[in-house]
């Protein structure tokens, strides 16, 4: 089966830049998502379609995608930023990356 | 506003059965994919199946294929997973969410706040 894999944490300080990377097998082939997730709510989408922003989500919220590897960056990081980061894509089913944590130290 | 409320979890024994709903409005039910994602405590997610808008076709997790159903109710705007042979790692929360079809490629953007299953002895 497919798998997405993501480093369990990522510590960033306030105003800087963080990168969270979700890799796998020829991902760059794949449309992929990125979900937002803070304790005790439900996850929240922030990009679909490798580099889409909803509407409401902040522009500090990139995308990217290339080759094995998805990467969401978020610019000029804030204390509200700190959560767990999830990204998805689809395979012949949905498949969703094991998941990483934001420290804003 | 899309508002996807979800009921139906409880505490379970092995081998039992669960019927989970899903109610959903502010938007036009009927015409969207929706899908099941799970959560055990303190891990990831896990999609668990997906139903199409006209209800004409549907797609489970193997972790699950034979044992939960999924079905709607567009009169109604409800989803429901049928939960059958429960094992102890069914237990998670189980997220109600819609799944937009919009070329490239199907996404989830509106997720509920979830209901706790909890399969034990």
């Amino acid at each position: 089966s497919y798998e997405l894999t993501q480093p369990p944490s990522v510590s960033v300080s306030p105003g800087q830049t963080a990168r969270i990377t979700c890799s796998g097998i020829k991902l760059g082939n794949k449309y992929v998502c990125w979900f937002q997730q803070k304790p005790g709510q439900s996850p929240v989408l922030v990009i679909y379609h490798n580099i889409k922003r909803p509407s409401g989500i902040p522009e500090r919220f990139s995308g990217s995608n290339s080759e094995n590897t998805a990467t969401l960056t978020i610019s000029g990081t804030q204390a509200m930023d700190e959560a767990d980061y999830y990204c998805q894509a689809w395979d012949s089913t949905s498949v969703f990356g094991t998941g990483t944590k934001v420290t804003v130290l | 506003q899309v508002q996807l409320v979800e009921s139906g979890g409880a505490l379970v024994t092995p081998g039992g059965s669960l019927r989970l709903s899903c109610a959903a409005s502010g938007f036009a039910f009927s015409d969207f994919y929706m899908s099941w994602i799970r959560q055990a405590p303190g891990k990831g997610l896990e999609w668990v199946a997906y139903i199409s808008a006209f209800a004409g076709s549907t797609s489970y997790a193997d972790s699950v294929k034979g044992r939960f159903t999924i079905s709607r109710d567009s009169s109604k705007s409800s989803l429901f997973l049928q939960m059958n042979t429960l094992r102890a790692d069914d237990t998670a929360v189980y997220y109600c969410v819609r799944q937009s079809v919009v070329a490239p490629a199907a996404y989830f953007d509106f997720w509920g706040q979830g209901t706790l299953v909890t399969v034990s002895s």
